[in-house]
């Protein structure tokens, strides 16, 4: 079973920060949290990861709360491009360590 | 870097016929490789974790005679679906690790519809 929780769905104005939040209260010391997305019939595409420290990439920021219980993932000015299924994900860095995935949160972005 | 392929892209197939779908990491190796199925409007499920010059490991609930799985090299794995029948039509994504950053984020294909009559 999936060891995150999302919400079902969320909607963004388009130009604006897309906030996207994960509950993962039972995350081990070793793993790391995961952002994926999946645009409508299109495979997974790797947004960021994080332990513990908050991350930034050229696609989006993570922030990981001190207890690294929950996470943001956040869109700094989302796009129409944007609207897809957002998956967070906990793994462990290991080669052969499996992605669960949840049901994600649908987010929709509006003009 | 760390693209992932799958070809074909959609397949369609008749009942009992079987249908082969492959893998490829263009510009790393992967010594694993995992296939997923996702049915419409439905998450992903893994079904196997392949590697490379081994046997894969398949979820429980997973056929393994049906989903044939063979990882014969760093680069590519296959995914054949023996004798599909129409409730085997769904899409199936393959995905490799890659360790380029040291904690092997896993990349994903592009995906094959497989459509079975």
């Amino acid at each position: 079973d999936a060891k995150t929780t999302q919400p079902p769905s969320m909607d963004c104005a388009e130009g604006r920060a897309a906030n996207l939040p994960c509950n993962h209260s039972t995350i081990s010391g070793n793993e790391y949290v995961y952002w994926y997305r999946q645009i409508h019939s299109q495979g997974p595409q790797y947004i960021i990861h994080g332990l513990k420290n908050n991350e930034t990439n050229e696609m989006a920021s993570l922030i990981i709360t001190e207890d690294r219980k929950s996470s943001t993932l956040i869109l700094p000015h989302a796009t129409l491009r944007d609207t897809a299924v957002y998956y967070c994900i906990v793994r462990a860095p290991y080669n052969t360590d499996k992605l669960i995935f949840g049901t994600g949160t649908r987010l929709q972005v509006f003009p | 870097g760390a693209v992932v392929s799958q070809h074909p892209s959609r397949v369609i197939c008749k009942s009992g016929t079987s249908v082969k779908i492959e893998c490829r990491s263009l510009d790393f190796q992967a010594t694993t490789m995992f296939w997923y199925r996702q049915f419409p409007k439905k998450s992903l499920m893994l079904m196997a974790t392949s590697n490379e010059g081994s046997k894969a490991t398949y979820e429980q609930g997973v056929e393994k005679d049906k989903f044939l799985i063979n990882h014969a090299s760093l680069t590519l794995s296959t995914l054949t679906v023996t004798s599909a029948h129409p409730e085997d039509s769904s899409f199936y994504i393959c995905s490799a690790s890659w360790s380029g950053s040291g904690t092997y984020e896993q990349y994903f294909g592009p995906g094959t519809r497989l459509t079975v009559t």
